[in-house]
């Protein structure tokens, strides 16, 4: 198993720009979940999802927009960027309630 | 915000068990402590989690105590390779919230 793959690893945008985070696991898991990391702090939840076309909100969803099709992927959209979303961006996944989270390796993204 | 409380730095050295300690005052009945770490900047990696008994793994030992408010976590002869932040977890729900951590670095 690949785990939890996400791409790009790198992506430099302009003020306004959108663009897409891919994430994709292929453990079969139910939930999962998307991250932002700004430097010296913790991670901070955007979205998270309990199932194939059930979303909702965490602690910092403004200015994110997330799907979930599939069971596999669970993508990050970025309508209009915005140098406060300058961070990295890790994407879980688990298989349900209580059980362990697992990480895949991040997207750095910095927006000029 | 993370409900949990973790001083932001610790040393250890190499060899030597590292014990780090978390409150975790609000903790709800049914809610599992959870420990995490992270390495630079990959993603974070899972170590360990307990309800109410003390849990050992390869990788560490987790005590909670009796009234679940607080909890260690014990890796019990540090190396090198474990200097990172290590991050106690009490989740909400479905949502895990991440504190600062605490930043453990193991001397040669």
């Amino acid at each position: 198993n690949a785990g939890v793959t996400q791409t790009p690893k790198f992506r430099i945008l302009k003020i306004g720009q959108s663009m897409t985070l891919q994430c994709t696991q292929d453990m079969n898991h139910n939930y999962m979940y998307w991250y932002r990391q700004d430097p010296g702090m913790g991670l901070k939840l955007i979205y998270y999802s309990v199932g194939a076309g059930i979303t909702d909100k965490g602690e910092v969803p403004n200015g994110y927009n997330v799907s979930r099709s599939t069971t596999e992927d669970f993508p990050l959209r970025l309508e209009l960027a915005a140098p406060s979303q300058t961070s990295v961006y890790f994407c879980a996944s688990r298989t349900g309630f209580q059980e362990t989270q697992y990480f895949g390796p991040g997207t750095r993204l910095l927006v000029l | 915000d993370a409900k949990t409380t973790q001083p932001p730095s610790m040393d250890c050295a190499e060899g030597r068990a590292a014990n780090l300690p978390c409150n975790h005052s609000t903790i709800s009945g049914n809610e599992y402590v959870y420990w995490y770490r992270q390495i630079h900047s990959q993603g974070p990696q899972y170590i360990i989690h307990g309800l109410k008994n003390n849990e050992t793994n390869e990788m560490a030992s987790l005590i909670i105590t009796e009234d679940r408010k607080s909890s260690t976590l014990i890796l019990p002869h540090a190396t090198l390779r474990d200097t990172a932040v290590y991050y106690c977890i009490d989740p909400t729900g479905n949502q895990f919230y991440f504190g600062t951590g605490t930043s453990l670095t193991v001397i040669p």
